[in-house]
């Protein structure tokens, strides 16, 4: 059973280009976050997802930032006119439904982008 | 969720029992203690959770104490691999709420 699959794992632009970031959930998983680190810094929560939801966006900056998990295919951070300060890396995290057994969240490796 | 704080950093030689200490003294009745632990740059990685009961799985063991109002991670033989930032967490089990990441604890296994 394959975890959580993000790509690409590393991802450079340009300011003022777009960026957009992709994660598999793991098998059987309906629930999708997306979670930020900046550089030495902690890891901080920006959107919760569920199938064709956004659950919760609390986390999400205001402008430029968006993310959906459509019916079919991966979930997609995507980031439009990059600044600088968005160079981070962004984590994907997957838990399965709300009956299941279990709700942990396991996680992907990362996407790192800079922005240059 | 409630707040918890955890030491910034701590050493521990190869070979012995990491005890990892975590106070969570505003834990509400539904508050489970998640921890999970981040290697160097890579994905956090899920280790344990408990609500009351000690729990132990093949990574380690949670002890939490009896108010609920602190906890330790056992790592019963530490190995350079642990070396990692790790996360006391607490949140609601019934639900799929977000994680709150702190600071967390520096773990730094001592050859």
């Amino acid at each position: 059973n394959a975890g959580v699959m993000q790509n690409p794992r590393h991802l450079v632009r340009r300011r003022g280009q777009e960026a957009r970031l992709r994660c598999s959930p793991m098998k059987g998983h309906s629930h999708v976050y997306w979670y930020r680190q900046l550089p030495e810094e902690g890891l901080k929560f920006m959107v919760y997802l569920q199938k064709e939801n956004i659950i919760d966006e609390s986390g999400m900056p205001k402008e430029r930032f968006s993310a959906e998990f459509p019916k079919e295919g991966p979930s997609i951070l995507r980031i439009q006119q990059v600044v600088r300060g968005d160079s981070a890396a962004y984590f994907c995290a997957s838990s399965p439904p709300r009956w299941a057994s279990y709700n942990e969240q396991f996680f992907g490796p990362g996407t790192r982008l800079t922005v240059l | 969720d409630a707040k918890t704080t955890q030491p910034t950093s701590m050493d521990c030689a190869e070979g012995r029992a990491a005890n990892l200490p975590c106070n969570h003294s505003t834990i509400s009745g539904n508050e489970y203690v998640y921890w999970y632990r981040q290697i160097h740059s890579q994905g956090p990685q899920y280790i344990i959770h408990g609500l009351k009961n000690n729990e132990t799985n093949e990574m380690a063991s949670l002890i939490i104490t009896e108010d609920r109002k602190s906890s330790t991670l056992i790592l019963p033989h530490a190995t350079l691999r642990d070396t990692a930032v790790y996360y006391c967490i607490v949140r609601s089990y019934f639900g799929n709420e977000k994680l709150t990441f702190g600071t967390g604890t520096r773990l730094t296994i001592i050859p």
